[in-house]
């Protein structure tokens, strides 16, 4: 099995509220990934959890904050966004961070209103 | 840094031709390749990978060449299905176990029927 879920599907939030992704997977992968995929472009990565601590995170803005709860979930908590970062947000996990091959979740599509 | 950068953003094939898709990457020291497929609406989905010890790899109806000579990678989808429409994307790093992958720029697969 190398399913990695994604929740909600879609969400849409005012550039006020406060919510949250959310990430599984349960296949003992060790290192888990936010990536952000704009329309016509590659996924970007965001943020790398690596034996569930922080270990990359790639100049994010701080309106969004990962949180890694244990080995098999990671959370991406968004608060103040700009339409701009209205994306498609995917989550994957690897067995170990690079080189591995990491699996992609379906993503959540986000809009900012 | 590494970069790396596909030859043709679009592609078009008849229904039952072979496909190539091209990617070029930068870092002679990237050890590991992958090649995912982004259907519409979805997260990527693996579909083959390599290692700089090999160079080339086989999988169904998938062929994977790698020359580290030109730093070249190439996808090979045998016998074209409407369903292989999607966009392909390789992805690279190194052995270096602390770099992230980095996505070439994506090529649009459209299968004629």
């Amino acid at each position: 099995d190398t399913e990695v879920t994604q929740t909600p599907k879609h969400l849409v939030m005012g550039m006020t509220n406060k919510k949250s992704l959310k990430c599984e997977q349960h296949m003992g992968h060790r290192a888990m990934y936010w990536y952000k995929q704009k329309a016509k472009k590659p996924p970007e990565l965001m943020f790398v959890y690596s034996y569930e601590k922080l270990s990359i995170n790639e100049s994010v803005p701080s309106r969004f904050s990962p949180e890694c709860p244990n080995s098999s979930l990671l959370n991406l908590h968004l608060h103040a966004l700009q339409p701009e970062d209205s994306a498609l947000y995917l989550c994957a996990s690897s067995q170990e961070f690079a080189p591995d091959t990491q699996y992609f979740g379906p993503g959540t599509r986000l809009t900012v209103l | 840094g590494e970069s790396v950068g596909l030859h043709l953003p679009t592609l078009s094939v008849q229904e039952g031709d072979n496909s190539i898709i091209n990617c070029a990457y930068s870092n002679s020291a990237s050890d590991y390749f992958i090649w995912y497929k982004q259907e519409s609406g979805k997260g990527p989905q693996f579909i083959i990978d390599i290692r700089s010890n090999m160079d080339k790899r086989q999988g169904q109806r998938v062929t994977v060449l790698l020359n580290k000579t030109v730093k070249h990678l190439s996808l090979q989808i045998a016998a074209t299905q409407p369903g292989d429409s999607a966009v392909y994307f390789c992805a690279v790093t190194d052995a270096s176990g602390n770099t992230p992958l980095v996505f070439g720029k994506g090529t649009r697969l459209s299968v004629i029927a």
